[in-house]
């Protein structure tokens, strides 16, 4: 049962053009939401987080958006450059009532930005 | 400050064989957590650990296992490995569990086949 849903396994855009990563989830309980970055032979590295309290959160290129209603998320990448090409990993932090590192991570989507 | 190492980060091991894998966190840091990563997968939680006490543990079978020491240093088993068993095994650090917005620390992985 993936709780945390990729869809796309992969994505290929143009420089400087915007990159949308999309991401669903099943449970409602989730409080938190983060995107991961993993370029090959290294370990994932954390990117953006976003509270289900919030519905956007901006940092520098990437803006994450919640839809709550929607059991939705998206990581915009604007511009997008050829380094950021790499895969995504959306991941949920579940609401267990106490403080946990516990991570549900979706299959991950694999950007290229083209030059 | 050196960040997450894991070791080895390469092995090769057959069916029916154990294994031992090694994670030393962040200088400070108090929990760890491991994951399995798959293609098709994503990333899966398998264990976390803070001060020498298992907080969590995925659905993984009984052959998996792990530990935290008194360092923080942290080690995970497997027993009686499975072709299946093969994947990226990652760990990752943090201060303490749930610290600030789920952000996790991670290793490059430790890479194992099982033959």
């Amino acid at each position: 049962d993936q709780q945390v849903k990729q869809n796309s396994p992969s994505l290929s855009v143009q420089e400087g053009r915007i990159s949308i990563l999309n991401c669903d989830y099943t449970n409602s309980m989730f409080d938190y939401f983060l995107w991961y970055k993993k370029y090959p032979a290294e370990g994932p590295t954390f990117l953006i987080s976003i509270s289900s309290i919030k519905d956007k959160n901006e940092d520098g290129r990437f803006t994450v958006f919640l839809n709550k209603s929607a059991k939705h998320l998206s990581l915009h990448i604007v511009p997008s450059q050829p380094g950021d090409s790499a895969v995504y990993f959306c991941a949920a932090s579940p609401n267990y009532g106490g403080a946990t590192n516990k991570l549900i991570f979706g299959t991950g989507t694999l950007l290229a930005v083209q030059p | 400050k050196a960040g997450v190492t894991q070791t080895p980060r390469y092995l090769i091991k057959t069916r029916g064989q154990q294994v031992t894998l090694s994670c030393s966190p962040i200088s400070g840091h108090r929990s760890v957590s491991w994951y399995q990563q798959t293609p098709g997968q994503g990333l899966q939680f398998l264990f976390e650990y803070f001060s020498e006490t298992q907080r969590n543990k995925g659905n993984f079978p009984g052959r998996f296992s792990g530990r935290q020491f008194s360092n923080s240093r942290s080690e995970m088993n497997v027993s009686t490995l499975e072709l299946g068993d093969s994947a990226l095994y990652l760990c990752a650090s943090s201060l303490v569990p749930g610290q600030g917005t789920g952000e996790l620390f991670f290793g490059e992985g430790s890479r194992l086949t099982v033959l």
